[in-house]
């Protein structure tokens, strides 16, 4: 069973750092490009960022909003992606999922990322 | 920056048809995702590539896309597909975008 788990979400203080990982099983992981997303309380889904294949070069977007504070990252050998959120605001309380992004290509011959497995997310809550 | 629009809210009675729609002017050549969100839970993909379903999700879910609209379209609607669902696609230069979302309300 493809599956993915989210974990080191917790209570932090404003300006402190916390990593959060993503636990895959029941795939190839370094097969794929992984992604993290957040939702706030009662808020639709944010992109956060993305980390691409190695065999893509494994770079990294980031969502304008996280640029410079957060950081994706991953071990292929432990099937583990990374989330290591620093200078947390207030504003990054939410809810954290992983997901696994297959590739696919359009209609223009662009290649793009899609997600079809969700990890159930970890809650991180950033307050005084 | 490009948008994808849904209508907030779509009721339907148990047993009948729900159709949720998103709008956006790439669609015409970017494929349209779905997303079912139960509340409290994670989001799970319904649809892809504008009309394909993923294994294990039910028939009575399909969609379809023309032009600037994308259709999800759910028949003979169960109690338990109440939720929130969100269309995703991309823009003209590959970067993703999600929809507004809808709340599918069965009553």
């Amino acid at each position: 069973e493809v599956q993915l788990v989210e974990s080191g979400g917790g209570l932090v203080q404003p300006g402190r750092s916390l990593r959060l990982s993503c636990t895959a099983s029941g795939f190839t992981f370094g097969d794929y490009a992984m992604s993290w997303f957040r939702q706030a309380p009662g808020k639709g889904l944010e992109w956060v960022g993305f980390i691409r294949s190695k065999a893509y070069g494994g770079t990294t977007e980031y969502a304008a909003s996280v640029k410079g504070r957060f950081t994706i990252s991953r071990d292929d050998s432990k099937s583990i992606a990374y989330l290591q959120m620093n200078s947390l605001k207030t504003e990054d309380t939410a809810v954290y999922y992983c997901t696994r992004d297959p590739q696919g290509v359009d209609g223009d011959g662009i290649y793009y990322y899609y997600m079809d497995v969700w990890g159930k997310g970890t809650t991180v809550t950033v307050s005084s | 920056s490009y948008e994808l629009t849904q209508p907030p809210s779509v009721s339907v009675s148990p047993g009948q048809t729900a159709r949720i729609t998103c709008s956006g002017d790439a669609l015409p050549k970017k494929y349209a995702y779905w997303y079912q969100q139960k509340s409290g839970q994670a989001p799970v993909l319904v649809i892809y590539e504008d009309s394909k379903r993923p294994s294990g999700i039910p028939e009575r879910f399909s969609g379809s896309s023309s032009g600037t609209m994308a259709t999800l379209t759910i028949s003979g609607a169960q109690v338990e597909d109440e939720a929130d669902y969100y269309c995703y696609s991309t823009d003209s230069s590959g970067n993703q975008v999600f929809g507004t979302g809808t709340k599918v309300t069965v009553l």
